[in-house]
């Protein structure tokens, strides 16, 4: 089975600053994996996905994310946190199966502090 | 502008009051599938429908029925609401080409109460 952990419900940051939010991944098969965004009332929104290419990818809005199987980890990054990066951030992981469920992490919700 | 719909985007309703939520896709997704947001839970699939006519249970079914008569629509039923089905849903939907990765498009959710 696979599950999503990710490390820290809540991460507060200021203006300027680096943002890391972390995702660990179990899976027995190589995944696909996702970040997705929410914005307070709106749906989600992908950030970016990793489809076994590169393992680093970048996404949008200056986000950016490595695969790192020795770690089984997909952790998040941007160099420069604006404040229009608070949201809440999920992480997911898909397996190459017909049901095509996203199995999701709990969040983690960004705080930017100016 | 390619998107996936719902329809109410709040509803309040008492258990035992039949309700349908609505979703509706305008991209020619093959693919649609319906989640539940709860706080500390993350998402989790209650049904999804690989095409028309064709539908399978997700994580959480129980209390849900869904229906795949046309190809955009896919509305969540819950004949019966319980309280414990309070909970902000999403409706989601990609496309099922020869990528497997297909992004999922995500609805704006529909926040239900059930009193």
């Amino acid at each position: 089975a696979q599950s999503v952990t990710q490390l820290g419900s809540h991460v507060s940051v200021s203006e300027g600053a680096l943002v890391l939010l972390r995702c660990n991944y179990s899976s027995s098969v190589p995944p696909y994996l996702f970040w997705y965004v929410q914005y307070p009332n709106q749906g989600l929104q992908l950030l970016l996905k990793y489809t076994s290419a590169a393992t680093l990818v970048k996404g949008i809005n200056g986000f950016e994310a490595e695969f790192k199987k020795s770690e089984t980890s997909f952790h998040l990054t941007k160099p420069s946190a604006h404040m229009s990066d608070a949201a809440e951030y999920f992480c997911a992981v898909r397996m190459d199966t017909g049901r095509r469920a996203l199995t999701f992490g709990s969040g983690t919700r960004l705080q930017v502090q100016p | 502008e390619a998107q996936v719909t719902q329809n109410p985007r709040y509803l309040i309703t008492v258990t035992g009051k039949k309700l349908t939520v609505t979703c509706s896709q305008n991209m020619n997704h093959e693919y649609m599938s319906w989640y539940r947001q709860d706080p500390g839970l993350g998402l989790r699939q209650i049904y999804y429908s690989m095409n028309v006519e064709v539908t399978d249970k997700g994580d959480v079914p129980e209390g849900y029925k869904v229906s795949r008569k046309e190809k955009r629509n896919f509305p969540l039923i819950l004949e019966s609401p319980s309280p414990n089905q309070t909970s902000l849903y999403f409706c989601a939907s990609s496309s099922t080409g020869v990528t497997s990765t297909d992004t999922q498009y995500f609805g704006p959710g529909t926040r239900l109460t059930v009193l």
